[in-house]
């Protein structure tokens, strides 16, 4: 299995406060994703990083910011949480030296925002 | 956004029953269909990596296949067994996002004994 963590894995919080997830590897990957999922919708692209410091966004970026200080570490913030942000959040990384493609992914964390 | 549907949306079978679903997706632009398996509170699992039209890749009683000047791609379960129970999801590469994956809404297959 890919060496990838995800913390916390479950967390309540209130609405209108802030909130870290970090998504932590041990591949040494440059690329890193940030999904979310919600019922209904498949996996949607919140931001992804192509290298430390590097980052862009994705499909559902909106009240979502991210950032990359080291290569292992991955982090998705919420400045100030909504409702509609409960969702379950998945990490993942691609190694671009692959021809495959293959994308990993974390164990996921479940938020809930109240 | 690249729009990736998949048919159809849940499956009910029993135990021994072969199954298939469809994953469709742009055909311009292709590079690769990735297939995953998705239990619940799990996260998701590689299946396929399909890159080449034409291309049929299988593991065990899965199978898949691949028609890019078409967009589409199935998978097989032959011999569905209980433990096949879960999401199966497809997900297009999109160049234009770092090769993120767009992914459809998945097929909710349930196999009773």
């Amino acid at each position: 299995d890919a060496g990838i963590t995800q913390s916390p894995r479950h967390k309540v919080t209130e609405t209108g406060t802030p909130v870290t997830l970090r998504c932590h590897q041990t591949e040494n990957h440059r690329y890193m994703y940030w999904y979310r999922q919600d019922p209904g919708h498949g996996l949607r692209l919140i931001h992804y990083s192509y290298g430390v410091k590097d980052t862009d966004k994705g499909e559902v970026s909106d009240g979502y910011s991210v950032s990359r200080s080291k290569t292992e570490d991955f982090l998705l913030t919420l400045e100030s949480a909504t409702s509609s942000q409960t969702s379950v959040y998945f990490c993942a990384i691609r190694d671009p030296g692959g021809s495959s493609y293959e994308q990993y992914f974390g164990p996921g964390t479940r938020l809930t925002v109240t | 956004i690249l729009n990736v549907e998949q048919s159809p949306q849940s499956l009910h079978v029993q135990e021994g029953d072969s199954t298939n679903f469809t994953c469709s997706f742009p055909s311009s632009n292709f590079y690769a269909l990735h297939w995953y398996r998705w239990e619940t509170a799990k996260s998701p699992e590689a299946l396929f990596v399909m890159t080449l039209n034409g291309d049929e890749k299988k593991k065990g009683r899965i199978s898949a296949t691949l028609n890019t000047k078409e967009g589409y791609s199935y998978l097989y379960i032959k011999g569905s067994q209980p433990e096949d129970s879960a999401t199966y999801l497809c997900a297009f590469l999109n160049s234009n996002s770092g090769y993120a994956l767009n992914f459809g809404k998945g097929t909710s297959l349930l196999v009773t004994p």
